[in-house]
């Protein structure tokens, strides 16, 4: 009964690769994040959705296309991975009057 | 612009002690805050949240935060650390319409527990 869930856990890619994230919850909320930890553990917004709609879009490559087929999911497909992508991605929901929730994340390593 | 400080990078202190870390806030409106608690290759888990009202916030495993709008701070407090509190805590502010349709984050506080 996770409240939000991440696969996979790890990824380990070359550099080149597409590769896709998956993010589910089931906590009814109606927004869904995506955001980036790097290796110095700074957080950061990359992407916002709520309802199935973008809404936040921080000037993320466009090599990163998330993807929402109902709001109870929140996909993320990099394209063309580099090693600057290597980080700790989390997925998040949220709905009004709610804190936050996060899934328990996917650390990307390119190499 | 709306930031978040976390001036302390690394803090050790020894079980039992009392403990407090440090968060002021950048941010034009009235700010919901919050802080979360990372342990090593785990997720973030809420510790707790301030929206409105009682600016004195209880949250889980023990621990506080107060909201002071004059300072611009919400620090988190404990009044006895145990040796499973060691963890990277983050202060962030919600930003958005709504109110918090992003969190800011800040750059983290590690805590070490010594015995």
């Amino acid at each position: 009964d996770t409240a939000v869930s991440q696969t996979p856990k790890y990824l380990v890619t070359q550099m080149g690769n597409d590769k896709s994230i998956k993010c589910e919850q089931n906590l009814g909320h109606d927004t869904m994040y995506w955001y980036k930890q790097d290796s110095k553990k700074f957080l950061k917004i990359m992407f916002s959705y709520n309802n199935k709609e973008l809404i936040i879009n921080e000037t993320v490559p466009n090599r990163f296309s998330p993807k929402s087929p109902d709001k109870a999911h929140l996909n993320l497909h990099i394209n063309s991975l580099e090693l600057g992508d290597s980080a700790v991605y989390f997925c998040a929901s949220s709905s009004t009057g709610s804190g936050y929730t996060f899934g328990s994340g996917t650390r990307l390593t390119v190499v | 612009a709306q930031s978040v400080t976390q001036p302390d990078i690394h803090i050790t202190v020894s079980e039992g002690a009392s403990l407090e870390l440090r968060c002021n806030y950048s941010y034009g409106a009235t700010p919901y805050l919050f802080w979360y608690v990372q342990s090593p290759g785990q997720g973030l888990q809420l510790l707790l949240k301030y929206f409105s009202g009682d600016t004195l916030v209880q949250g889980i495993k023990g621990f506080e935060a107060e909201f002071k709008r004059s300072q611009s701070s919400f620090n988190l407090r404990k009044p006895s650390v145990h040796w499973s509190d060691a963890a990277e805590y983050f202060c962030a502010v919600g930003a958005g319409s709504g109110g918090y349709n992003k969190l800011i984050f800040g750059a983290g506080t590690r805590l070490a527990v010594h015995p």
